[in-house]
């Protein structure tokens, strides 16, 4: 079945770049999900590349898509404080708009 | 308006006790779901509604009892859980069709089974 890829942790300073990674095993995935979640809080939908597309950038975040290494990347400039969360990357699975999430990667940006 | 609601936002209950949590969203989205989430766990899903009508069981235990009373809503029954069924539930909505469609998530009702 689909696996979906992302390390743990990754720990920044204000003002510095993240890049976030996700790997997934799935080639045929239509489109590709950034979740947030802060703590206690549902999940946020930051933003969706389709397939066919390698980069798509809306205001600080970037994603990147390398389809023939199924690897995908979402990075955030000038990261903030409140950018610290856990960031899920997803995929499609099965029908009905079902989705397969990464474990998450627990962003931590300190001042 | 890209919101989903859930009530209540936090639950605790006791094993013998019955309770409902309760999910709306007003997009026109006619996909549902339920998600259930451990502490440092991605959600894992539980239930689909397409069209008002119970699409995916992922063998969730039949003291889970999900119910979908028009397109806006989506309700979870919950009787006789244990302690371990204490987590994050999660309720989403998305368009439904052929075709992927982005989910919406609300903020979640945080359940304690003691």
């Amino acid at each position: 079945g689909e696996d979906v890829e992302q390390s743990l942790f990754l720990s920044v300073r204000e003002g510095d770049s993240s890049v976030i990674n996700c790997t997934y095993t799935d080639s045929s995935s239509t489109y590709l999900y950034w979740y947030k979640q802060e703590p206690g809080a549902g999940l946020q939908l930051l933003t969706y590349i389709f397939s066919n597309m390698d980069m798509k950038q809306d205001q600080r975040l970037t994603v990147l898509l390398n389809k023939k290494d199924k690897h995908l990347s979402l990075r955030i400039a000038d990261t903030q404080t409140g950018d610290s969360a856990i960031y899920f990357c997803a995929e499609p699975s099965g029908g009905y708009s079902t989705l397969t999430f990464g474990k998450g990667t627990m962003l931590l940006v300190s001042p | 308006d890209t919101e989903v609601t859930q009530t209540p936002k936090h639950l605790v209950m006791g094993m013998t006790n019955k309770k409902s949590l309760k999910c709306e969203q007003h997009m026109g989205h006619r996909a549902m779901y339920w998600y259930k989430q451990k502490a440092k766990k991605p959600p894992e899903l539980m239930f689909v509604y397409s069209y008002e009508k119970l699409s995916i069981n992922e063998s969730v235990p039949s003291r889970f009892s999900p119910e979908c009373p028009n397109s806006s809503l989506l309700n979870l029954h919950l009787h006789a859980l244990q302690p371990e069924d204490s987590a994050l539930y999660l309720c989403a909505s998305s368009r439904a069709g052929t075709g992927y469609y982005e989910q919406y998530f609300g903020p979640g009702t945080r359940l304690t089974v003691t």
